[in-house]
């Protein structure tokens, strides 16, 4: 089996700062995700990368960059933390497709004040 | 565009009850249906998946049926024990992207003891 490693797990920023959360994932999976969780909404799609060094846009990328700079870390940045974006992020990878099941990480909870 | 419609929450059962969580969804592909089950403080994680059209999926006492016709795939438990309190999610994968999974917006259950 393998795991999900998401750091930090609680992340507090001040508006208009930019914030990185990171991802690490032991599974040697080609696909990893990153979705804004927020309650009601359920999952939406940030960023994926189909493998190292690709990054592709998913429905709510405004606001946000990532990077994949190796086949087992992803990380998120949040250029400019704006309140209203306080949600929980979660990290997913998935060895090929969307047919493919996802493997979460735990999240990681952001506040901004 | 594809899109998945679920039952809203929050859904509070006592156990012992029986549990019908609705799913529809809308496509021109021919999608795998998933249901994932989130546990508080964790990611979400696959309860099981259904890859072909009138077929049924199963784990831990949960089912589904594929019915492509009525394009439904509602989540159906006999008897809901107070250890599945959770939020589930179902979705479909892939879209029209060949990575992209749409989940919908979750649904919240309370099983009282």
């Amino acid at each position: 089996g393998g795991i999900i490693t998401q750091t930090p797990k609680f992340l507090i920023g001040q508006e208009g700062q930019k914030l990185t959360l990171k991802c690490q994932q032991n599974f040697n999976h080609d696909t990893m995700y990153w979705y804004r969780q927020d309650s009601g909404k359920g999952l939406r799609l940030i960023y994926y990368s189909i493998t190292e060094n690709d990054l592709q846009k998913g429905d709510l990328s405004e606001g946000y960059d990532a990077s994949r700079e190796k086949k087992s870390s992803f990380s998120l940045t949040v250029t400019s933390a704006q309140k209203n974006e306080m949600a929980v992020f979660l990290c997913a990878s998935s060895p090929t497709g969307g047919a493919a099941e996802q493997f979460f990480g735990p999240g990681t909870r952001l506040t901004v004040l | 565009g594809d899109s998945v419609t679920q039952t809203e929450g929050p859904v509070t059962l006592s156990e012992g009850t029986s549990l019908t969580v609705n799913c529809s969804y809308e496509t021109k592909q021919y999608p795998t249906l998933f249901w994932y089950v989130q546990y508080p403080g964790e990611g979400p994680q696959l309860l099981f998946k259904v890859p072909k059209a009138n077929e049924k999926g199963s784990n831990r006492g949960f089912e589904a049926t594929y019915n492509k016709e009525a394009t439904s795939f509602h989540l159906q438990k006999a008897s809901v024990q107070e250890s599945d309190s959770a939020v589930y999610y179902c979705a479909l994968g892939p879209d029209t992207n060949a990575y992209k999974v749409i989940f919908g917006k979750g649904t919240h259950l309370h099983v009282l003891p």
